[in-house]
């Protein structure tokens, strides 16, 4: 069975450090990452995702990760945060090529960017 | 576009009551997916739906389930409810053409809140 593991649950950085949370899966065949943010009081939205190809894949609002298959990492960053990156993130994976949605999501990171 | 538009944001129920929560997808989306949101156990898959059929089941009781209609919206129904049902009931939705796949961007919805008393 698939999980994801987000080492990090609570992180706090102040405005202008960088930014990077891990990400790791466990699945012995190709999957497809997703990282997901939800910014309080707001629907959980996608920030990038990874199929195939370049394994640095740019997101939204200056996003970026690096998918590393030797460590089945998916790890999140940004240079410089701002305080209204202020949000949880999640990890998610799904099996490539299935027919189906399903998403397996880690617990969560909780990053709160202090002015 | 409207987006993922989930009824009722609220909910109140007591123990051994049943609930139906709803779903619109994006216009043209085939697929509709549910997840419950809790502090302990995060994000966990209960079930999608694609045209109609129930496409992949999470690990989730028998009390849990779900429908899809002509019109791809969909509902999910939890019977006998219990304390640690109470959650963030999140739908999801994709598949805008085609067979839908697994690399197709799921659209969330802002969630039912289930609290069972």
């Amino acid at each position: 069975a698939q999980s994801v593991s987000q080492h990090n649950h609570h992180v706090i950085l102040s405005e202008a450090a960088s930014l990077e949370l891990g990400c790791n899966y466990s699945y012995g065949g190709t999957v497809n990452l997703f990282w997901y943010v939800q910014y309080p009081g707001q629907h959980l939205q996608l920030l990038l995702k990874y199929f195939s190809g370049d394994p640095l894949v740019k997101g939204i609002k200056g996003f970026e990760a690096e998918f590393i298959k030797s460590k089945f990492s998916f790890n999140l960053r940004k240079p410089s945060v701002q305080w209204s990156d202020t949000a949880e993130y999640f990890c998610a994976v799904n099996v490539r090529g299935g027919a189906t949605n399903k998403l397996i999501f880690g617990t969560g990171t909780l990053l709160a960017v202090q002015p | 576009k409207a987006g993922v538009t989930q009824t009722p944001r609220y909910l109140i129920k007591t123990r051994g009551q049943q609930v139906t929560l709803s779903c619109s997808p994006i216009s043209g989306h085939r697929s509709v997916s549910w997840y419950q949101q809790t502090p302990g156990q995060g994000l966990q898959f209960l079930f999608e739906y694609f045209s109609e059929t129930q496409r992949n089941k999470g690990n989730f009781p028998g009390r849990f389930s779900g429908r899809q209609f002509s019109n791809s919206r969909s509902e999910m129904n939890v019977s006998t409810l219990e304390l640690g049902d109470s959650a963030l009931y999140l739908c999801a939705s994709s598949a805008p053409r085609g067979g839908g796949s697994s690399t197709d961007t799921q659209y969330f919805g802002p969630g039912t809140r289930l609290t069972v008393l």
